[in-house]
């Protein structure tokens, strides 16, 4: 069936460190890839999505690009932030909408 | 434009007792769905739903009941609540269009069950 894998965290940074966070997901044909992010205490909101191969979706520093090659959508951020601290989550789209998620990883940035 | 509501935010049950958790979406969105979000392991797929009329089993449907009479409303019933229930629910709403697939989640629902 379907599956995403993701770094397990917690990944804790300095601020203006570098991130990554590792996806990875199983390829059954060529499913939409999202990132999302979660605020303590709150819901689920939309980072960035992707939708074909070699695609980059973007937003707020973020970046992320689907590897067809590697079937893999890492997260990267050139320079994190404290207000980046969040648990994030990769998710891959399937058959009837279903999202499959990864188990999420936390992100922690001290100044 | 209120997107996704679900109702209540928080809830505390007792084992044994039977709720509806409800959601809304005014999106004339044809897909819905509904996750749990236990520490540690992410969301996990309920039941999803592919327009009214229509629902399938996700993930880890036992202990839950579903129904999709209106495009608009997907409620998930517990019918006999478990500590094992003790979650953060979330109901989603999606499209899919030929330029691609969007997500909206609602806020979630907290459920204690003691």
């Amino acid at each position: 069936g379907n599956s995403v894998t993701q770094m397990e965290g917690p990944v804790t940074l300095s601020e203006e460190a570098f991130l990554t966070i590792n996806c990875t997901y199983t390829a059954t044909g060529y499913p939409s890839l999202f990132w999302y992010v979660q605020y303590p205490g709150e819901g689920l909101q939309l980072l960035l999505k992707a939708t074909k191969a070699d695609d980059k979706g973007s937003n707020k520093g973020f970046e992320a690009t689907y590897r067809k090659e590697t079937t893999s959508f890492h997260l990267e951020k050139g320079s994190v932030q404290v207000s980046d601290s969040a648990v994030y989550f990769c998710a891959r789209a399937g058959a009837g909408n279903m999202l499959t998620f990864g188990g999420g990883t936390r992100l922690m940035v001290k100044p | 434009n209120a997107g996704v509501t679900q109702t209540p935010k928080f809830q505390v049950l007792k084992t044994g007792q039977s709720m509806t958790l409800q959601c809304a979406q005014d999106m004339n969105h044809e897909y819905m769905s509904w996750y749990r979000q236990d520490p540690g392991m992410g969301l996990r797929l309920i039941h999803y739903s592919v327009g009214a009329g229509i629902t399938d089993q996700g993930e880890v449907p036992n202990g839950y009941n579903v129904s999709r009479s209106t495009t608009e409303d997907f409620p998930l019933r517990l019918l006999s609540a478990a500590p094992s229930q003790t979650s953060v629910y979330f109901c989603a709403s999606s499209y899919s269009t030929d330029r691609g697939i969007g997500y909206t989640f609602g806020s979630g629902t907290r459920l204690t069950v003691v």
